[in-house]
């Protein structure tokens, strides 16, 4: 069964260093997503891709984040510079098309401590 | 108003019990209502959703109930197993927009 890979799966970084994310979406799906989760809470919408497009970045903190999926394929989620409150478990997770009942597949995710 | 309020926010149930979770929501466009399972140190998965034009829903022993007019949804797991013990959540979405989660509940089985 197809799923979605996101690397590393762990990462502990300092305060004002640079992070970066790697996922690769199921084949085929044109939609991906990056999400970030804190504890205890469900996961909240960074920024969604439409193939290489960005359709939806409202959440994302653009002082310090930045997304990329210049092939729509495999996207890379970066941090610069990281703080405190960024630590998260941070979710890639790809559908077919943009479509709300199209089934989101979601990887692993990356666990982010920032110390 | 795209909130999703969930409750409870833990949940102890013996083994082969019903195991209920409720939530609620505010918007009415939003017609796309699915619950998510996740394990520790994996991504949420999808479990069961349901439409606004049917009341109830059923998948082998998961269940949703859909109360369109008091904007609620339920998620019924009959027969709770150990295997069963993970964070859930509700999400609703309207169209073409994100998905709105609920803030996940802990299920525990016990033995």
């Amino acid at each position: 069964e197809a799923e979605v890979a996101q690397s590393p799966r762990y990462k502990i970084t300092e305060k004002s260093q640079a992070v970066a994310f790697w996922c690769d979406p199921i084949s085929g799906h044109a939609t991906l997503y990056w999400y970030r989760q804190i504890l205890g809470q469900g996961p909240e919408l960074l920024v969604q891709f439409q193939d290489e497009s960005v359709v939806d970045d409202s959440q994302l903190p653009k002082d310090r984040f930045s997304a990329e999926r210049l092939k729509g394929v495999d996207s890379t989620l970066k941090i610069q510079p990281a703080e405190l409150g960024d630590s998260a478990m941070y979710l890639c997770a790809s559908s077919y098309s943009a479509g709300n009942t199209d089934t989101q597949y979601f990887g692993p995710g990356t666990r982010l401590t920032v110390l | 108003q795209q909130q999703v309020k969930q409750s409870p926010q833990s949940l102890i149930v013996q083994k082969g019990g019903i195991s209920i979770i409720n939530c609620a929501y505010e918007n009415t466009a939003f017609d796309y209502f699915p619950w998510y399972q996740q394990f520790p140190g994996k991504g949420p998965a999808l479990l069961i959703a349901i439409r606004p034009d049917v009341s109830e829903k059923k998948e082998g022993r998961f269940t949703i109930s859909f109360n369109k007019s008091a904007k609620q949804f339920s998620l019924h797991i009959m027969d709770s197993q150990p295997g069963d013990s993970a964070t859930y959540f509700c999400a609703a979405s309207t169209g073409f927009q994100k998905l709105v989660f609920g803030t996940g509940t802990r299920l525990l089985v016990s033995p």
